[in-house]
């Protein structure tokens, strides 16, 4: 089963427009992790936070976890054509190894 | 070296071949894992391996059988396949870290497209 549910399902921005996804979960987490998959390709470890932290920036990309309400966003600011791609949450909550993936939110940014 | 390789990029079987397909890191990884992704669809974790022994099984059908002959190299090889078993196939690798107990980042390969005919 899922862990993580990420909404909205697909996203449609121009250049230079922030992209905001939100991924919810059910149990509690170790950590959550967003990577990013571009089409056809591997996924691509954006950023992971811990679940004493509440955010965490990093370049473009800014993250932040409510544990009390068991859910995460990840906010792009700026967002560049580049940027286009799906973009999974991950948790580990039932034990050490077990990554389990949302459902993915897909991004289109358009020139 | 950050890469994890896989190979075959794309294999085409029929359902009574024997393939195997493959991954290698030279990270320095201790854990290994194999996920299984349709189209459109987040990746399924299928196994893991940690210190080159088999720790997570997701109940995984046994025509799929994993192998890790070292540190570096995971294997899965398959046998008896059905065409729903079509898929993108992931392979990634990651520190070990048990006294954390917890899952860091992953490293990815580029994956295998797999198609059973």
């Amino acid at each position: 089963s899922q862990q993580g549910e990420e909404d909205p399902q697909a996203l449609s921005i121009q250049e230079g427009e922030n992209a905001t996804m939100n991924c919810s979960y059910k149990t509690s987490i170790n950590n959550l992790q967003w990577y990013r998959q571009n089409s056809g390709r591997g996924l691509v470890h954006l950023i992971l936070i811990r679940s004493n932290e509440r955010e965490k920036h990093s370049g473009r990309l800014r993250v932040t976890l409510d544990t009390s309400k068991k859910s995460s966003s990840l906010l792009i600011t700026a967002s560049r054509a580049a940027d286009t791609a799906s973009y999974f949450c991950a948790t580990d909550a039932d034990s050490w190894g077990k990554l389990q993936f949302g459902a993915g939110t897909q991004v289109v940014v358009t020139p | 070296d950050t890469e994890v390789t896989q190979t075959p990029k794309h294999l085409v079987m029929g359902m009574t071949n024997k393939k195997s397909l493959k991954c290698e890191q030279h990270m320095g990884h201790r854990a290994m894992y194999w996920y299984k992704q349709k189209a459109k669809k987040p990746p399924e974790l299928m196994f893991v391996y940690s210190y080159e022994k088999l720790s997570i099984n997701e109940s995984v059908p046994s025509r799929f059988s994993p192998e890790c002959p070292n540190s570096s190299l995971l294997n899965l090889h398959l046998h008896a396949l059905q065409p729903e078993d079509s898929a993108l196939y992931l392979c990634a690798s990651s520190q070990l870290d048990r006294g954390l107990w917890n899952t860091g980042e992953l490293f990815f390969g580029e994956g295998s497209r797999l198609t059973v005919l």
